[in-house]
């Protein structure tokens, strides 16, 4: 089965610093990975997904992830923190069949402090 | 614009009552689902529908219930058997053809016990 564990339930970064929020998944097929946002009391927003045409993904935001198969990673990053990118993030993998669910990683709430 | 409305926002519940959750879609898609959310627990999949009249259990589908009677609705009840339904619960779709197609989710409605 599939399984997506994020690093860190809780990262910390001062306003401009580099942001770095870590995936790494499980899967016996290649996958197709997806990083989300969420904000307070809304629901989530697709920030990239993978899906094997490149390993480096740009979504909005200015934020991109890198696929690394011997690694089994799909690390988000984003070179300058904003506080309006303060939310949580969520990891999920697809389960490889057409129109089932994702399967997610338990979330990443990123703080930008000034 | 097209998107996903779940209604209401927020609702109670009483001990022994069934509440239903809406949930409507106007992106055509095929593929439907309802997640729970609770914090630091990620979302967990409740069920999910791939097409009209046809829809199969999630990871966590005991005490609650689904229809799927038209392509654009996808209603969720939350049974008297749910013991602990206080949680955030957000309803997505996505299109049929291929595993890549990203999830595009509803707002959220936010239960809680009276």
């Amino acid at each position: 089965a599939q399984s997506v564990t994020q690093l860190g339930s809780h990262v910390s970064v001062s306003e401009g610093a580099l942001v770095l929020l870590r995936c790494n998944y499980s899967s016996s097929v290649p996958p197709y990975l997806f990083w989300y946002v969420q904000y307070p009391n809304q629901g989530l927003q697709l920030l990239l997904k993978y899906t094997s045409a490149a390993t480096l993904v740009k979504g909005i935001n200015g934020f991109e992830a890198e696929f690394k198969k011997s690694e089994t990673s799909f690390h988000l990053t984003k070179p300058s923190a904003h506080m309006s990118d303060a939310a949580e993030y969520f990891c999920a993998v697809s389960e490889g069949q057409a129109g089932t669910a994702l399967i997610f990683g338990k979330g990443t709430t990123l703080s930008v402090s000034s | 614009d097209g998107g996903i409305t779940q209604s209401p926002k927020y609702l109670f519940r009483k001990e022994g009552q069934n509440v239903t959750l809406s949930c409507e879609q106007n992106l055509n898609h095929d593929a439907m689902y309802w997640y729970r959310q609770d914090p630091g627990q990620g979302l967990r999949l409740i069920y999910y529908s791939q097409i009209v009249n046809d829809f199969q259990k999630g990871d966590i589908a005991e005490g609650y219930s689904v229809s799927r009677e038209k392509k654009e609705s996808f209603p969720l009840t939350v049974t008297s058997a749910q013991k602990n339904p206080t949680a955030f619960y957000l309803c997505a779709s996505s299109a049929s053809g291929g595993d890549n197609q990203p999830q595009h989710f509803g707002d959220g409605t936010r239960l809680s016990i009276l």
